[in-house]
């Protein structure tokens, strides 16, 4: 089946560092793939997508491009802020299934000014 | 607003005594989805449905039950609550196939003495 591995967390950086969060998958088909956020003590939000090979997902200063060559799915983000402290969690999901999402194990990330 | 609502947020029960969390979603969302979220595993899809009256298990469905009568609710029963199930639990919507974001509720934290 399909699986997705995050990188363990906690990661933790200075105010403006650079980010870097490793996701890469297993699939049997061709899924789009997403980052979500979860601020301390809410639900999660979808940060950025990527439908298909080599698109590039984008949102707040973050980044993520779908690898098919070595199905990974990297979440980046140049100057990281201290609100930026949650926990991120790398997804897939095909767009004509009721089975709607299959999430990595999350990756916590502390940021201290 | 938009938005995925749970109730109760915070439940503490014994086990074996029957428990309903309440999901609704107030945007015409064709599919709801119910997921536990546990430390390093991520979430798990325990079942989804894509329309009234349509249910389909997840990835983690013993010892749940959900129901879909009306379009906008979709609840959570544990028949018979066991300690193990003592996690943190999400509902989710989203559109339809052609849709990819999913809405998340904030959350329902259930521990099982």
């Amino acid at each position: 089946g399909d699986s997705v591995t995050q990188m363990e967390g906690p990661v933790t950086l200075s105010e403006e560092a650079f980010l870097t969060i490793n996701c890469t998958y297993t699939a049997t088909g061709y899924p789009s793939l997403f980052w979500y956020v979860q601020y301390p003590g809410e639900g999660l939000q979808l940060l950025l997508k990527a439908t298909k090979a080599d698109d590039k997902g984008s949102n707040k200063g973050f980044e993520a491009t779908y690898r098919k060559e070595t199905t990974s799915f990297h979440l980046e983000k140049g100057s990281v802020q201290v609100s930026d402290s949650a926990v991120y969690f790398c997804a897939l999901a095909y767009n004509n299934a009721g089975n709607m999402l299959t999430f990595g194990g999350g990756t916590r990330l502390m940021v201290k000014p | 607003e938009a938005q995925v609502t749970q109730n109760p947020r915070y439940l503490i029960t014994v086990t074996g005594k029957k428990l309903t969390v309440t999901c609704s979603q107030n945007m015409n969302h064709e599919y709801m989805s119910w997921y536990r979220q546990d430390p390093g595993l991520g979430l798990r899809q325990i079942y989804y449905s894509m329309n009234v009256e349509v249910t389909d298990k997840g990835d983690v469905p013993e010892g749940y039950k959900v129901s879909r009568k009306e379009k906008r609710n979709f609840p959570l029963i544990l028949e018979s609550p066991s300690p193990n199930q003592t996690s943190l639990y999400f509902c989710a919507s989203r559109k339809g196939t052609t849709s990819y974001e999913q809405y998340f509720g904030p959350g329902t934290r259930l521990t099982v003495t």
